[in-house]
């Protein structure tokens, strides 16, 4: 079963907006990661929270993470028309290293109309 | 670096026919694993490897075979294809960085139809 729940499932702003795509989960974590996956193309790694991290920022992307109430939130801020993808978030499983399993949330398409 | 690369592209098999998804990383990862993603689905762990000779199985294994004989390359079997195995599949790689963080490098995919 999916670990990770997002909302919302698809999102449709103006270029220059704001995006805001949230990531809930089940058990506890080592981290969580988001991910960004364009049509037909493989995932590629955006950005990686640690347990221990309630912020973090990578150039226009935000990520907050809240394990009391197991949530993650990632802002794109001043949205481009390239940011339209599949945006996923994954989790790797508490207790030391995940060994390269991360479980994943059914992501959310983002639709950046110019 | 060629980075995780996986052959073929597209692939279609007929009801019980076996193929083997090939996956190969350049970049001496320690660890590899494969998904599989369905529409509306995200990605499902089938199987997945911590080094050479060792592998064990993810959230959905059954009719899916592996093995790791180098750290190089993860083959995915397919023992006797089902329409339920239609699918995109992709392979990762992962090496445990600092703080034990482990980023996976994700190849471009192979989709599966199984008619």
């Amino acid at each position: 079963s999916q670990q990770g729940e997002e909302d919302p499932q698809a999102l449709s702003i103006q270029e220059g907006e704001n995006a805001t795509m949230n990531c809930s989960y089940k058990t506890s974590i080592n981290n969580l990661q988001w991910y960004r996956q364009n049509s037909g193309r493989g995932l590629v790694h955006l950005i990686l929270i640690r347990s221990n991290e309630r912020e973090k920022h990578s150039g226009r992307l935000r990520v907050t993470l809240d394990t009391s109430k197991k949530s993650s939130s990632l802002l794109i801020t001043a949205s481009r028309a390239a940011d339209t993808a599949s945006y996923f978030c994954a989790t790797a499983g508490a207790g030391g290293t995940s060994y390269g399993k991360l479980t994943f949330g059914q992501g959310t398409i983002l639709t950046v109309h110019p | 670096n060629a980075g995780v690369t996986q052959t073929p592209k597209f692939q279609v098999l007929k009801t019980g026919q076996s193929m083997t998804l090939q996956c190969a990383q350049d970049m001496n990862h320690e660890y590899m694993s494969w998904y599989r993603q369905d529409p509306g689905m995200g990605l499902r762990l089938i199987h997945y490897s911590v080094g050479a000779g060792i592998t064990d199985q993810g959230e959905v294994p059954n009719g899916y075979n592996v093995s790791r004989s180098t750290t190089e390359d993860f083959p995915l079997r397919l023992l006797s294809a089902a329409p339920s195995q239609t699918s995109v599949y992709f392979c990762a790689s992962s090496y445990l960085g600092r703080g034990g963080s482990e980023t996976q490098y994700f190849g471009p995919g192979t989709r599966l139809l199984v008619l």
